[in-house]
């Protein structure tokens, strides 16, 4: 079984709809969860950072930690077309820069204009 | 900020032959990360230095692959002899050592062995 785990999708709703992605983890060391997203043919970008449970919102976007369920979710309000990428979700045990991060295999997200 | 790096973007040899990519982190970046995605088993990390020094080389999938970082600002990976199921994105990523631990990934090399 996989640390952590993550619907791969592919998922296409249409502009303005709200979106839901999640992730699941097994390790209970976890503790800073973060969103990357990707566009096609470029490198992950950091888009969400939690540490423990709660919610936590930027903007069109909200990220919720449940550690006692070792779930997690990231909602995308008023969707975009330009937020049409592949999204990670990742985490790690602290929040050291040389701390390996433990990534999902990502949710190809498609947004109809 | 440049930002993190790699050469070459794309790269295309035959099997068996030795392939080498290059990795400039962000300068004052402390940790530096090679890492291989494929849509099967998404991005796995192969290796990680902190200060130069190869920290972590568990995710090696073998010994055809070796990694080298000679100083603060720049870093390779080797594969020899290269094999087709070696084909993939590989990224390097960078990030300082305390904070968020955000990582800084660069654009990827698209690795493809015939």
């Amino acid at each position: 079984q996989k640390e952590v785990e993550q619907d791969p999708g592919p998922l296409s709703v249409p502009e303005g709809a709200i979106v839901s992605l999640n992730c699941t983890y097994s390790n209970s060391a976890f503790q800073y969860f973060m969103w990357y997203r990707q566009y096609s043919r470029k490198g992950p970008e950091l888009l969400m950072y939690t540490y423990s449970s709660g919610n936590k919102e930027d903007g069109r976007f909200t990220a919720q930690v449940d550690k006692s369920s070792k779930y997690i979710s990231l909602f995308i309000r008023d969707s975009q077309p330009s937020d049409s990428a592949t999204y990670l979700c990742a985490m790690s045990a602290s929040n050291f820069g040389n701390e390996k991060l433990t990534f999902g295999t990502g949710t190809r997200l498609t947004i109809i204009p | 900020d440049a930002g993190v790096i790699q050469s070459p973007r794309h790269e295309v040899t035959e099997m068996g032959q030795e392939v080498t990519l290059r990795c400039k982190p962000i300068s004052g970046h402390n940790s530096l990360f090679w890492y291989r995605q494929t849509m099967m088993r998404g991005l796995e990390l192969l290796i990680y230095f902190n200060n130069n020094v190869p920290i972590d080389d568990s995710g090696m999938p073998e010994d055809r692959f070796s990694a080298k970082m000679p100083n603060a600002s720049f870093s390779t990976l080797k594969i020899q002899p290269s094999e087709p199921r070696d084909s993939a994105v590989y990224f390097c990523a960078s990030s300082r050592d305390f904070g968020t631990g955000e990582l800084f990934f660069g654009e990827g090399s698209r690795l493809t062995v015939l």
